[in-house]
Formats: structure tokens, C-alpha cells, sequence
């Protein structure tokens, strides 16, 4: 079957920094998505990875070894609007998206 | 460009009761996706349309639940009748494709209620 891990909670400081992991069993691989959400709201785009290594956007970035089934969403200088889920999804042979339950950050003053 | 538009946000009803909720796509987005997502979970797709064209509902309560996307822009879901585990939140997403970098918009959603 296709599996998606993520820890279901974290929490950290303001201005530190976090690492979210998320380890996938998929059929196929087409690329891993890290959206934020934030609560009763809709998922937004972070990042995308589909190849091996490490993408930089600002204070996040995402890391990927497809060799692992592994990737983590890395968020520097913690902000308190950073407290959300951040959901990982793999697109699978058929392009589809499947979605990890989401770890919830709590950010802390 | 104008996001991913669903309606209504909030829907309470009884459960035996039908609902339906409408979603209009980025324009220009070929691929539709109806999703549920219940509190503390990851979304879990429903159904998945290419243009007017359904490419997987195979997670779809097809006993009770329906989805049509006729002319290949705007989308309704419906569910009849509705259950206490259908409350949840009903997110829509477009993309440009639904093939190799299929980055996904969301809508607010709407959130079900069944009392």
C-alpha cells in the first residue's frame, strides 16, 4: 500500500529552528509537495522537490533522497505565524497526490 | 489571477438532509479535484476531473455522493443523504495539468456540519 509518516505534532521556540520529516512507500514517484496550513484554512504551496537534495526558499527549505523514500521541510527563524500543519505529498506513477496526516507546529514565545 | 472560488463556507444540516457545494476553478486549470478532509487528517480525494472528464473517483461514496463538472470549468459535489461521519471540511483544488508538476490551488472550503 502507499504510506505517507509524518510526526503528528512539534513544538519550538521563536527563533529557532525546526526540522519536519516526512517518510514516504509510494508506487512510483513523480515529485514530494510540503504545504502550510493554517487552522480553517486551505493548504498553500511551500515547495517541491524531485530530485535529490536540497531546495532553498527563504527561512524554509526542503530536502529530498528519493533512495530514503525520505524528505524534511527545514523552517529557519521561527516566526509565531509559523504555528500550522505542514502536510507532505508524494505524486505517485499516476501523478495522484497522497497526503501524510500533517504535523502540527506550536509555536512557543 | 483570481483563486480557486468555493461556496457556501459553512453548511449545517441534519443528517438524512442532502447538500451540495460549488467550486470554480483558477481559470485556464484543466484538472479539478474534490477533497475531504476531517479534523487532524491529510486530504483525502474524493474524485479527480481532467476537463469534463473524471479520471479517479474510486474513494467516492458513490451511494451517496455525486459530482459532475459538465462543461469543464465549475464543479458541484453532492451528498444524499448525508451522514454524521460526512462532517468535515470539502476542499476543491485546480491545477494546469494533472501530469508532472501539478502544483495544487485550494479553495477556502466549505465545512459540513451534520447534526
Amino acid at each position: 500500500g502507499q504510506n505517507i509518516d509524518q510526526p503528528t505534532e512539534m513544538t519550538a521556540t521563536e527563533g529557532a529552528i525546526v526540522q519536519i520529516n516526512c517518510t514516504y512507500q509510494t508506487s512510483g514517484f513523480n515529485g514530494l509537495f510540503w504545504y502550510q496550513q493554517h487552522a480553517g484554512e486551505a493548504p498553500t504551496f511551500l515547495s517541491y522537490n524531485v530530485l535529490d537534495g536540497l531546495e532553498e526558499k527563504g527561512r524554509f527549505s526542503s530536502f529530498l533522497s528519493r533512495s530514503k523514500g525520505y524528505s524534511y521541510l527545514l523552517l529557519k527563524e521561527l516566526q509565531m505565524k509559523d504555528s500550522a500543519s505542514y502536510l507532505c505529498a508524494v505524486s505517485d506513477s499516476n501523478y495522484q497526490l497522497i497526503w501524510g496526516a500533517g504535523t502540527k507546529l506550536i509555536i512557543k514565545p | 489571477e483570481a483563486g480557486v472560488a468555493q461556496s457556501p463556507r459553512y453548511k449545517i444540516i441534519e443528517k438524512r438532509q442532502s447538500v451540495a457545494f460549488w467550486c470554480n476553478p483558477i481559470s485556464g486549470h484543466a484538472t479539478l479535484y474534490w477533497y475531504q478532509q476531517i479534523l487532524g487528517q491529510g486530504p483525502k480525494l474524493l474524485i479527480q476531473f481532467q476537463n469534463n472528464g473524471v479520471v479517479d473517483d474510486s474513494q467516492l461514496p458513490k451511494d451517496r455522493f455525486s459530482a459532475e463538472r459538465l462543461k469543464g470549468v465549475d464543479s458541484t459535489l453532492k451528498i444524499q443523504p448525508a451522514k454524521l461521519e460526512d462532517s468535515a471540511v470539502y476542499l476543491c483544488a485546480s491545477s494546469f495539468s494533472g501530469e508532472i508538476y501539478n502544483e495544487q490551488f485550494f479553495g477556502p472550503g466549505t465545512r459540513l456540519t451534520v447534526l
